[in-house]
């Protein structure tokens, strides 16, 4: 079984343009986040979704945008790629909201912005 | 604002030998603690996890060891190999504002290297 897939693998940005992160699930789970990792910081939560057609933002949302319109699908919008933004990104997904539900991470996008 | 603070950054430990990871923690309404393990070019995967109702939890040569009065809780991995190095990550939720994908605060996390 895939679980949680992400594409691309690797990209690189000029400031300004914009792209879509895409990540995707088959577990049928409810719960779908975005996480972006950068050195010494851990992994910061940008936006979550709850279900198809609710989204929200979580600790760092400027500069991003979510949609979900399917279960399976949950793309990270970038409006105008800044050198901040340099990151790797994670899409995770879980059954269930709370606690004592474990997140399943796809293997991330590595995203340069130049 | 850090919720979840983890030490040390980086850890170099003997093959055979104990690795201890800490993590402390500020919401006292954090009621779920998960360890992740990530691998290079990998996401994270989840090791093991603890709830503040146990002092202690041990899954084969990992255990998690809980004080919910100083708001601590540390990862200790037995006999560690160097197949365990890796980054290790503490994180924390609560049971409605998400435990699983929607809502994970991290810790900064551990390199740590296992050396043969």
């Amino acid at each position: 079984n895939a679980g949680v897939t992400q594409t691309p693998k690797f990209q690189v940005l000029k400031t300004g343009q914009s792209m879509t992160l895409q990540c995707a699930q088959d577990m049928n789970h409810e719960y779908m986040s975005w996480y972006r990792q950068d050195p010494g910081m851990g992994l910061r939560l940008i936006h979550y979704s709850v279900g198809a057609g609710i989204t929200d933002q979580g600790e760092v949302p400027n500069g991003y945008n979510v949609s979900r319109s399917t279960t399976e699908d949950f793309p990270l919008r970038l409006l105008s790629a800044a050198p901040s933004q340099t990151s790797v990104y994670f899409c995770a997904s879980s059954a269930y909201q709370g606690g004592g539900t474990e997140a399943f991470f796809g293997q991330g996008t590595r995203l340069t912005v130049v | 604002q850090q919720q979840v603070k983890q030490s040390p950054q980086s850890l170099i430990v003997q093959k055979g030998g104990i690795s201890i990871i800490n993590c402390a923690y500020e919401n006292t309404a954090f009621d779920y603690f998960p360890w992740y393990q990530q691998f290079p070019g990998k996401g994270p995967a989840l090791l093991i996890a603890i709830r503040p109702d146990v002092s202690e939890k041990k899954e084969g040569r990992f255990t998690i060891s809980f004080n919910k009065s100083a708001k601590q809780f540390s990862l200790h991995i037995m006999d560690s190999q160097p197949g365990d190095s890796a980054t290790y990550f503490c994180a924390a939720s609560t049971m409605y504002s998400g435990g699983g994908a929607d809502g994970l605060t991290f810790g900064k996390g551990t390199h740590l290297i296992i050396q043969p």
